[in-house]
């Protein structure tokens, strides 16, 4: 399996830009979450999905974020206009919640860095 | 609401014993993970207690204690390639809540 795949790895981009951050599930997964890392806040839970609908938008920072789930194949994140303070690293997981073992394990993309000047 | 605790920061020793503390206060519990994240890489699953006790997984073990809210992972023989971060990761509902986890430095 290919894991979870996210696009793009690095993105910098100006202040006021819209930016768009894409995400590939692993194949068969139900679930799909969008995460934010900081050096001072950690690892925190924006949004997640479950069979492609939201269920839990509370850690969105504000309305500049968005997030959507057209297919169980594909998911964005947006922000809109982009401020400084939206410079993080994006990560996307998904994980099952059927079939044997650890079901519940999310899996981790590799992270977009983002960079808003 | 959820608070996780992590120390900050840990060194050891390469060939040492390790142990990464976590505590937490939580409104709903569904089990407790341990994730690995070395610097700029995605985090790693490593283990994951839904009950009390000891879970043994090679060099590594994790233990749960669900009426005092903490667990720890325990890491032996400890190589330099286990210089990494450690997240410890409260399931709550379909959620993970996240602590801030540990900076482990491993020392020749």
């Amino acid at each position: 399996d290919a894991g979870v795949i996210q696009s793009p790895r690095h993105e910098v981009t100006e202040m006021g830009q819209e930016v768009t951050l894409r995400c590939k599930p692993i194949s068969g997964h139900d679930y799909l979450f969008w995460y934010r890392q900081t050096m001072m806040r950690g690892l925190e839970l924006l949004i997640y999905f479950n069979n492609n609908v939201p269920i839990d938008d509370s850690g969105m920072p504000e309305d500049r974020f968005s997030a959507k789930m057209p297919n169980a194949s594909f998911s964005t994140l947006k922000i809109q206009p982009s401020e400084p303070r939206d410079s993080a690293v994006y990560f996307c997981a998904s994980s099952s919640s059927t079939g044997t073992g650890i079901k519940e394990t999310q899996y981790f993309g590799p992270g977009t860095r983002l960079l808003v000047l | 609401g959820q608070n996780i605790d992590q120390p900050t920061e840990m060194t050891a020793t390469e060939g040492a014993i390790v142990q990464i503390n976590c505590t937490y206060q939580t409104s709903g519990f569904n089990g407790l993970f341990w994730y690995q994240q070395h610097a700029g890489e995605a985090p790693t699953f490593l283990s994951y207690n839904v009950l009390d006790g000891l879970e043994e997984k090679g060099r590594f073990s994790s233990f749960l204690s669900r009426s005092k809210g903490y667990s720890y992972l325990l890491l032996k023989e400890l190589q330099m390639k286990d210089s990494a971060s450690y997240l410890c990761a409260v399931r709550r509902t379909d959620k993970l809540i996240f602590g801030t986890g540990t900076r482990l430095q491993v020392f020749p």
